[in-house]
């Protein structure tokens, strides 16, 4: 069992729609979760950065982070043709700690 | 700022040569760089950890003697794939994180390596 599970997709949906990806992970000592949004051909860049549980807001985006449930999401509203893109969720245990990534969910936003 | 480059962006070699790859930090001071390995619709899998001025640490099951990395300086890293054969082939992929108390990692815009 890989330690970070996400649905690669491809998922496609119309411009303005909500937009809900999504990662479930089976180490319970995590603490640390982000989500990152690569182009094609691209290094991956950083999105949302959330610690411990709860939700966190930027713009259109949300992440929200459930611990009991271990699983972790991210919410993009009114979504653009430009946020077509791989999605990747990532996370560790400590603050300085390894990174383990999700496979990555491919979206893409039709006008 | 937080700016992480990666030279070339693509190379095509031949089977059995080594090709090297750098990745510099441009407007901070990268005491710790990474090395990923991303396969098509794969996710980044971490190759090694590289503080500066010392050894780097690799992942389990990825060859040190094989991926020669080097971190001389607090701006720049190299990854030397050595004898590289056609399995090789992938985007390779840096980033850097500065400081002890700095824990974000900046990720550069990745190498495209073919192996013939």
């Amino acid at each position: 069992q890989k330690e970070v599970e996400q649905d690669p997709g491809p998922l496609s949906v119309p411009e303005g729609a909500i937009v809900s990806l999504n990662c479930t992970y089976s180490n319970s000592a995590f603490q640390y979760f982000m989500w990152y949004r690569q182009y094609s051909r691209k290094g991956p860049e950083l999105l949302m950065y959330t610690y411990s549980s709860g939700n966190k807001e930027d713009g259109r985006f949300t992440a929200q982070v459930d611990k009991s449930s271990k699983y972790i999401s991210l919410f993009i509203r009114d979504s653009q043709p430009s946020d077509s893109a791989t999605y990747l969720c990532a996370m560790r245990i400590s603050n300085t700690g390894k990174l383990i990534f999700g496979q990555g969910t491919t979206l893409q936003v039709k006008p | 700022g937080a700016v992480v480059s990666q030279h070339p962006s693509r190379v095509i070699c031949k089977s059995g040569t080594s090709v090297k790859i750098e990745c510099r930090s441009l407007d901070f001071q990268a005491t710790t760089m990474f090395w990923y390995r991303q396969f098509p619709k794969q996710s980044l899998m971490l190759m090694a950890t590289s503080n500066e001025g010392s050894k780097a640490t690799y992942e389990q099951g990825v060859e040190k003697d094989k991926f020669l990395i080097n971190h001389a300086s607090l701006t720049l890293s190299t990854l030397t794939v050595t004898s590289a054969h056609p399995e090789d082939s992938s985007f390779y992929i840096c980033s850097a994180r500065g400081g002890l108390m700095t824990y974000e990692q900046y990720f550069g815009p990745g190498t495209r390596l073919t192996v013939t």
